[in-house]
Formats: C-alpha cells, structure tokens, sequence
C-alpha cells in the first residue's frame, strides 16, 4: 500500500494569511506514461462529504477558489491557501490514485488563530 | 445534477452483514466513464476506501477488507450495495458513495453518508 504522510496534524492561521499544508508519499505517485501526479487534496467540513479540491496535484476543481492551490511532484506535495478566509476551516486530506488500494493521509485540521 | 444517497440500517449487532445501498439519481449508473465506490470514515478518524465498482461488475477491493466485503450494482435501478460481513464495533463508521472516472481518478461526487454503528 501507498501510505500517505500529511503535516502538520492542525495549524492555526491569521485570516488573510497563508496556510500550507504538506502530504508525502511513501513511493512516487508520478506515472511516466503520462507525466501525471495521480494526487488529490480534499477539504471537509463538520457533517458535511469531503470536497475535491484539487487533482493530478494541481488542477483545481470548477469552482474552487483560485487562493487555494496544489503543487509538488513525485512523493512530495502541498496544499496552500494563500489568504485564509473563514470559510476554509475544515480539515484537509491528499489521497493517491495511482494504484490501489486507494489511499488517504491522516488530515490536517485548519483553524483560525 | 449528480446525486448519490446511502440507505441502511444505522444500527447492526456485531458478528452480523452492514448492508447498505447507493441511489444514484442525474447520471446513468451505466455510464463506461466511471466507477462507483464506498469509502468509510470512523468517528473522528480519516478516510479508508472499502472498495469499487464498474457498471459492467467488475470490482476492486481494499485488500485489509477484501474477505469480507462484496459490492454489486444494479444499472436498471440505478443502485449500488456494500455489504460488509462479520462487523466488529472498529466498523463503525460513517459511511459514504461516491463516484470516481476511471478506478485512477480522483473522487469527484460524494454522498452525505450515513453512520452505521455496530453494538455488541
């Protein structure tokens, strides 16, 4: 199995500030045929599903804001939202699909300082 | 617009079969673009993909749970099933479907999930 890595457990960010989020794999999640990373980050509020938010590490889903961003290649990754508005308190979760079984990181919990 | 809605029993005693059901609604269940699949969430925990789906039957299992689980589907009724046999209360969960393209793509449609707790 692929064993996802996030960090920190939680952090807690001023509004307007940044937030990064990191996530790494225990192999790479790189395919060569295609040059994709098959990483998505998600973001998931209390009660609610997650969210896609980004995939293939860094294409943002319709509809996400352009603060919220993903970037990194091979087994290292992260999340970062520029300017951290109240609306992003949630927790945070990468999750590979490059192989199965399809795996998730731990989460990362994002609060308001 | 796609919706997916699980259904089933909130309570089941240990040792028994966690049945639940997806309804899928705004999207056909047979479409060869996507795989159909449960994912479990415990109370407080992260997320653990169970197992998917294709229209055609075809499955795919996480292996930590292969020996108890089966998925099916049913296209002319546009559901989905997870059954999870011989639960002990660490399968407590919430309980989610979902949708994904190809079995490597990313989850793009969720239900609300339910919660299924098992009692001893």
């Amino acid at each position: 199995d692929i064993v996802m890595t996030q960090s920190p457990d939680s952090l807690a960010v001023s509004l307007g500030e940044r937030a990064t989020i990191n996530c790494k794999s225990s192999q790479s999640v790189l395919y060569s045929s295609d040059n994709k990373n098959y990483l998505a980050w998600y973001q998931q509020k209390p009660g609610q599903p997650p969210k896609l938010l980004i995939y293939w590490a860094s294409t943002r889903e319709s509809g996400v804001p352009d603060r919220i961003s993903g970037s990194g290649s091979g087994t290292d990754f992260t999340l970062t939202i520029s300017s951290l508005q109240a609306e992003d308190v949630a927790v945070y979760y990468c999750q590979q699909y490059y192989n199965t079984p399809l795996t998730f990181g731990g989460g990362t919990k994002v609060e308001i300082k | 617009q796609l919706q997916l809605q699980e259904s089933g029993p909130g309570l089941v005693k240990a040792s028994e079969t966690l049945s639940l059901t997806c309804i899928v609604s705004g999207d056909s269940i047979s479409s060869s673009n996507y795989h159909w699949g449960w994912i479990r969430q415990p109370p407080g925990k992260g997320l653990e993909w169970i197992g998917s789906i294709y229209y055609s039957g075809s499955t795919y299992y996480n292996p930590s749970l292969k020996s108890r689980v089966t998925i099916s589907v049913d296209t002319s009724r546009t559901q989905f099933f997870l059954k999870l046999s011989s639960v002990t209360a660490t399968d407590t969960a919430v309980y989610y479907c979902a949708r994904h393209g190809n079995l490597y793509s990313p989850t793009d449609y969720w239900g609300q999930g339910t919660l299924v707790t098992v009692s001893s």
